[in-house]
């Protein structure tokens, strides 16, 4: 069974700061995606970044980016010039590549406040 | 909106009763995952459909069950409800049995409370 971990159970930043989030993992497998979710107050789950486990290449989508470890199995999330609307909760899921009985393995969470 | 409609969106009912939760998976889409939240657990995936036919469980009780029909909309059965059961209760679609690229789209939730 896969594991995800993210450290940081609340951060706090100022309106257009940078902030680092992060998220480790634990698998046996090799084929697999890694996805960052952000869930604001509404509750809704938002996808905000895929990574794909056989490209070495980090994603970036705007102002998100990713750093992607394999080898150390470290999923990070860069919010650069962060918003207001960037405050929710932000989670780091895995999930093995054809699915299986995990489904999408989260993290518990990283609740990103960014101050105006 | 990611097109995946999820009824009721709150609920609030007593132990040791049986509710349905209701999903409707995005045009086209033939696989529903149902996720579970609470404060102590986490997200918790609980049980996946594609096309009609269970393809992956979960950590779901024996208490819950889950099917999807022919117009591939889904149902969550919890029966024997308990104050644990009190959650948001999410439901998830995408096109293939393992996720277009690994991406799912989930619906709103329905957030149960069980009293």
């Amino acid at each position: 069974a896969q594991t995800v971990t993210q450290s940081q159970p609340e951060m706090s930043v100022q309106e257009a700061e940078t902030v680092t989030l992060s998220c480790t993992y634990d698998t046996s497998e090799n084929n697999y995606y890694l996805f960052w979710y952000k869930q604001p107050p509404s509750r809704q789950m938002i996808l905000v970044i895929r990574q794909e486990a056989y490209k070495q290449q980090n994603a970036t989508e705007n102002r998100f980016s990713v750093n992607f470890q394999k080898a150390a199995k470290s999923f990070s999330l860069k919010i650069s010039d962060s918003q207001l609307g960037d405050t929710a909760m932000y989670f780091c899921a895995f999930m093995k590549r054809g699915g299986g009985a995990d489904g999408l393995t989260f993290g518990k969470g990283t609740h990103l406040i960014i101050q105006p | 909106d990611s097109g995946v409609t999820q009824t009721p969106k709150h609920l609030i009912t007593a132990t040791g009763q049986r509710v349905t939760l209701r999903c409707s998976p995005r045009s086209g889409d033939l696989s529903v995952y149902w996720y579970q939240q609470s404060l102590d657990q986490g997200l918790q995936f609980l049980i996946q459909y594609y096309n009609g036919e269970e393809r992956a469980k979960g950590n779901i009780l024996e208490r819950f069950s889950a099917q999807q029909f022919p117009d591939l909309h889904s149902e969550l059965n919890l029966s024997s409800l308990e104050l644990g059961d009190s959650a948001l209760y999410f439901c998830a679609s995408s096109v293939e049995a393992s996720g277009r690229n690994g991406e799912l789209f989930f619906g709103e939730g329905s957030r149960l409370t069980v009293l």
